[in-house]
Parts: structure tokens; sequence; C-alpha cells
């Protein structure tokens, strides 16, 4: 069975970074996508980006470009997603979820609470 | 950007009764690669339906997806108490991968 496990919450003062990792088990890695949607409080769901670990090459959504960092590390089954210049309005649940190939996002993480307060 | 709009908002129904939503999307969704998410409070989403109609491994056969092009719909042939939650359409045919905004299906 495919787990995803992410990294703790973090709490970051506005204009800092934060890195969340999500390491893979129990399934294929590399071949699959990997993708990073965030929650706001009370909110919906919102695709940041997503990498297929065996080409590296991330894709972003227009709104996070330039802000967001998507990378995936093949000898550990881990992606990783790095936002910086980070406001308040960032403060979300941020998961990682795996895509399979015409099913979509099958397999979640447990999400990681990132909280932006001075 | 293929933006979907899910209706109604919210949805009050009793255990038992059938559940009706409506997922429309501004453009047409590539290979019909629309997904039904449920999500409850402090949980991940879980996927429902892939492909538009097609169920996740372990669904029950209560679920049910349909539609083709730009409208789509989850139903719920007999809701049971643990249905009541949120639920989301996603098209991940083409990039960006979008979201609608959900609807809440609450107890009556």
């Amino acid at each position: 069975q495919v787990q995803l496990v992410q990294s703790g919450a973090e709490v970051k003062k506005p204009g800092s970074s934060v890195k969340v990792s999500c390491k893979a088990s129990g399934g294929p890695f590399s071949s699959y996508a990997i993708s990073w949607v965030r929650q706001a409080p009370g909110q919906g769901l919102e695709w940041m980006g997503g990498i297929i670990p065996t080409f590296g090459k991330a894709d972003y959504a227009q709104k996070f470009q330039g802000r967001v960092t998507i990378t995936a590390d093949e000898s550990t089954s881990t992606a990783y997603m790095e936002l910086i210049s980070l406001r308040s309005d960032d403060t979300a649940v941020y998961y990682c979820a795996r895509e399979a190939l015409a099913v979509g996002l099958e397999y979640w993480g447990q999400g990681t609470l990132v909280t932006v307060s001075s | 950007e293929i933006v979907l709009t899910q209706s109604p908002g919210t949805l009050s129904l009793s255990p038992g009764e059938r559940a009706t939503l409506s997922c429309r999307a501004s453009q047409s969704v590539s290979s019909n690669y629309l997904a039904w998410f449920q999500q409850k409070p402090g949980q991940a989403p879980s996927l429902l339906i892939y492909g538009a109609s097609s169920r996740a491994s372990g669904i029950p056969d209560r679920f049910s997806g349909s539609g083709s092009g730009t409208a789509f719909t989850l139903t719920i042939s007999r809701l049971e108490p643990e249905d009541f939650a949120v639920y989301y359409c996603q098209q991940y045919g083409s990039s960006p991968l979008t979201f609608g905004q959900g609807t809440r299906l609450e107890i009556k």
C-alpha cells in the first residue's frame, strides 16, 4: 500500500521560507507525478504544482511561479516543496499527493500545517 | 486554466436520501479526466471517482459519477451517516490542475 508521510507542522515569520517534505513508500516513486495542494483554513483546495521525479522538471501554477520550488530525491523517494517570501495568507495545510496516469491524485499525505505569523 | 464550478454550495439531506452534486467546467475536460474527492474535517481528501465515472478502490457502489465534456455529476444513491462531508471535483486533463470550490453535504 502506497503511503506518503509528510514532515511536521511549521511556524514561520513573514518573509521567511518553508520546506516541506513528503516521503513515499510501498510503491514505485520515480515514474509517478507528485503534486502539492494547499488548503487555507476553511477554504478549498488549490494546486500549487507537481513533478515527475524521473524527469526532474516541475510544473507550477502561475499564481506560485517564482515563489515555489518542487524537487524530488529518487534515492530517498522523497519530494519537497519550498515556498519563499511567506505571507500571512500562506497559512494553510499543505498536502502532497501521488498522481497515477488516468487515475489522478490517488494517494495523499497527511498534510502539513504551515502557520505564518509575526 | 479550466475553471470548475460546483453546485449547490450546500446540500441539506437526510440519511437514506439521494444526493446529486454538479460540476461544470469552463471548457472541455481532456479525456474526461475528472475526479471527485470527499473530505472530512481534519482529514486529507480521499479519491472517490476518477475518469468521470470509475470508482476508486474500496469505494462503495452507492457512489457513482457520470458526465463528459463540461458537465459532470456525482450521485450518492442512499446517504449513509458517514457520507456527510465536503465534496470537490477536480480536473487533471490539463495543466494547471484545478478544483471546484466544493459542495458541503450536511444532515438535514
